[in-house]
């Protein structure tokens, strides 16, 4: 099957750390996304994992992959304002269909 | 940094009418995509297009649907005879590649509004 959950709602305090999760079902997925989408604007491209890695380390950014769960994490450390939107996680197999398969994406308030 | 642009931003239509989104990929891009997000569902994928042709189609892109690269630098997203249901963000992205380590890069998105 093709289905990504993610929890649809996040609240942390400024400069704590965030963590946001996503499970996935699909098994030949061989990357996996995030992308961040602000208030009126359209998907950024933030990060993405291979499936054979672990983990990936990009500024502020840290993803986990847990294949033999299949749960994917992000997270976001000294999380600012700014940080404020909706992240979505996504998959993306080399097999079958190519394109990108989105979770529902989980809205993050940070709180000043 | 390229981007991927669309317009207009939002679109206004009367249920039945023909609606045309316009995107310019990046410009070395040679795979393109439309997606759509229901206001409140998850972005759903619509169809791909890759050496003038689609390459790979949802369920959803039915006879109502069709796309068009009109010149070099134009990709287009035709819905004739609109329908309620067809409200939606509309998001056109492209890649260099097919493959998945090859990232799909988003534009703003076009909000379509039947009425």
């Amino acid at each position: 099957g093709e289905d990504v959950e993610q929890s649809l709602f996040l609240s942390v305090r400024e400069g704590d750390s965030s963590v946001i999760n996503c499970t996935y079902t699909d098994s030949s997925s061989t990357y996996l996304y995030w992308y961040k989408q602000e208030p009126g604007a359209g998907l950024q491209l933030l990060t993405y994992i291979f499936s054979n890695m672990d983990m990936k380390q990009d500024q502020r950014l840290t993803v986990l992959l847990n294949k033999k769960d299949k749960h994917l994490s992000l997270r976001i450390a000294d999380t600012q304002t700014g940080d404020s939107a909706i992240y979505f996680c996504a998959e993306h197999r080399d097999t079958g269909r190519r394109a990108l398969t989105f979770g529902s994406g989980t809205r993050l308030q940070v709180q000043p | 940094e390229p981007e991927v642009t669309q317009t207009p931003s939002h679109q206004v239509t009367q249920m039945g009418q023909e609606v045309i989104l316009r995107c310019v990929p990046i410009s070395n891009h040679l795979y393109f995509y439309w997606y759509r997000q229901i206001l409140g569902q998850k972005v759903e994928f619509l169809v791909s297009f890759y050496n003038n042709e689609i390459s790979e189609k949802s369920e959803i892109f039915d006879d109502q649907f069709s796309v068009e690269r009109p010149d070099g630098s134009n990709f287009t997203l035709k819905i004739r005879s609109t329908k309620l249901e067809d409200s939606a963000m509309y998001f056109c992205a492209s890649s260099l590649g097919p493959t998945s380590n090859q990232p799909q890069h988003f534009g703003d998105g076009t909000r379509l509004s039947i009425l």
